[in-house]
């Protein structure tokens, strides 16, 4: 199972959107509203911040939303903050064949 | 509220077993479903496998090496990689997967270092 495909990097200033594709395939991303985004901050544990492709936890501020079209879903971060400077991944599930998760290759935000 | 917490030797040698523990509080072991994902330094996040009703659901890569149990008695998971590599070197999570409605993790461990050195 290869890693769901997210770009290294994005950047944005304070107060401006920014958004983190996650391409994967017809046998993940595609065919399950099953998409979950993590946040990770360096040396910590991910945290869940939204789930089922758009469903924010209880907590998680209304700046982050997600989609999906296609293959690709998507994250959206309005009104970046500086504390949104962490990395970010998506995950999808991978098929009822394998059961498994597969990642994305996670992206670096910087608010500049 | 759900806490986990790993254990486990920080240090394994090549071609041994890897164990480590995930202490789990505040949910039920049985009525959950359990996910191990590890991470490389500076790496990104690689899924393991799943304990889900008895059963271990593995990533193909790691099929005839991992295996996943609990004990319930202990609120205890458990996760044995054998005949590491170095590549098996990484921090590893243990995570509530919300399998079968959502399919998330939503509450994770802080993460055991395993280096895999001789």
């Amino acid at each position: 199972q290869s890693a769901l495909t997210q770009p290294a990097s994005v950047s944005g200033s304070p107060g401006q959107s920014i958004t983190i594709p996650c391409t994967g395939t017809n046998s993940d991303v595609g065919s399950f509203n099953l998409v979950s985004w993590y946040q990770q901050y360096p040396g910590k544990a991910p945290t869940l911040i939204i789930s089922e492709v758009s469903r924010r936890p209880s907590g998680v501020s209304d700046r982050f939303s997600g989609s999906k079209s296609g293959n690709t879903a998507s994250l959206t971060i309005s009104a970046l903050q500086a504390e949104d400077e962490a990395n970010y991944y998506c995950c999808s599930y991978a098929g009822h064949q394998t059961l498994a998760y597969v990642f994305g290759s996670g992206t670096s935000v910087a608010v500049l | 509220q759900v806490q986990l917490q790993e254990s486990g030797p920080g240090l394994v040698t090549p071609s041994d077993t890897l164990s480590l523990t995930c202490t789990v509080s505040g949910a039920s072991l049985t009525g959950s479903s359990w996910s191990w994902v590890r991470q490389p330094a500076g790496g990104g996040l690689e899924w393991v496998g799943r304990f889900y009703r008895g059963r271990t659901y593995k990533n193909v890569s790691l099929l005839s090496r991992l295996t996943m149990s609990l004990d319930t008695s202990k609120r205890q998971l458990y996760l044995r990689l054998s005949s590491v590599t170095a590549a098996d070197t990484a921090v590893y999570f243990c995570a509530r997967d919300i399998y079968g409605s959502g399919s998330y993790l939503d509450v994770w461990g802080q993460g055991a270092r395993v280096t895999v050195s001789p």
